[in-house]
């Protein structure tokens, strides 16, 4: 079946430095892709909406500054954590919804980040 | 608002027992419900959705939800469960499709033999 897979499937970084992390859909094409944050004992919850070839839609709450995404293919959208502070750990985790008759969404493996 | 109550943190069944994780929802039209399973290292995945029609959803892996607009609930029962369906479970709540799902914070579900 579908599959969305992300890279690094986790990373550590230094206080200050820029990460980068990748949402792919490995054999269908995403127009649009969904990154979600995850704490520890909580539920995701939905930063922003990746649009490929327009911008990104930020919710509430969410600096879109701090979290860059760019959504440059129709398999690929990236998150970039700017400047990244131990606040900023947490697990991060990207979607796809599908389209057509058999309309559903696939969740990608999920990316542990941890700021030192 | 849209929100998702999972009253159930953490849940503890014997294999071969029946199960039933508790999902409530709050929601101004008709909700879109669905149930993810999360195992670790693995990517959230779909057991089952209501979307309209039949109230008595079923899913993959043996699972099956009832949606009770009255209760404003949807939970998720298998009548005998697995070791292997250690792992944590989501209820979420959404629009038409999958935009702007809500989720539920989740249950963790133990099996001892």
């Amino acid at each position: 079946g579908a599959v969305v897979s992300q890279h690094p499937s986790w990373v550590i970084c230094k206080s200050g430095t820029s990460v980068k992390i990748e949402c792919r859909s490995l054999d269908f094409q995403a127009t649009t892709m969904f990154w979600y944050r995850q704490f520890p004992k909580q539920s995701l919850m939905l930063m922003a909406t990746s649009n490929e070839g327009s911008k990104a839609t930020y919710e509430q709450g969410v600096e879109k500054d701090k979290f860059l995404i760019n959504h440059a293919s129709l398999t690929l959208s990236t998150l970039t954590v700017t400047s990244a502070h131990p606040e900023d750990s947490s697990f991060y985790i990207c979607s796809a919804p599908t389209t057509g008759h058999k309309e559903t969404q696939y969740f990608g493996p999920g990316t542990r980040l941890l700021v030192l | 608002a849209q929100s998702v109550t999972q009253p159930d943190i953490h849940i503890t069944v014997s294999e071969g027992a029946s199960l039933e994780l508790r999902c409530n929802y709050s929601y101004g039209a008709t909700p879109y419900l669905f149930w993810y399973v999360q195992s670790p290292g693995q990517g959230l995945q779909l057991l089952l959705k209501y979307f309209s029609g039949d109230t008595l959803v079923q899913g993959i892996k043996g699972f099956e939800a009832e949606f009770k607009r009255s209760q404003s609930s949807f939970n998720l029962r298998k009548p005998s469960v697995h070791w292997s369906d250690a792992a944590e479970y989501f209820c979420a709540v959404g629009p038409k499709g999958y935009q702007k799902v809500t989720f539920g914070t989740g249950t963790k579900l133990q099996v001892i033999p």
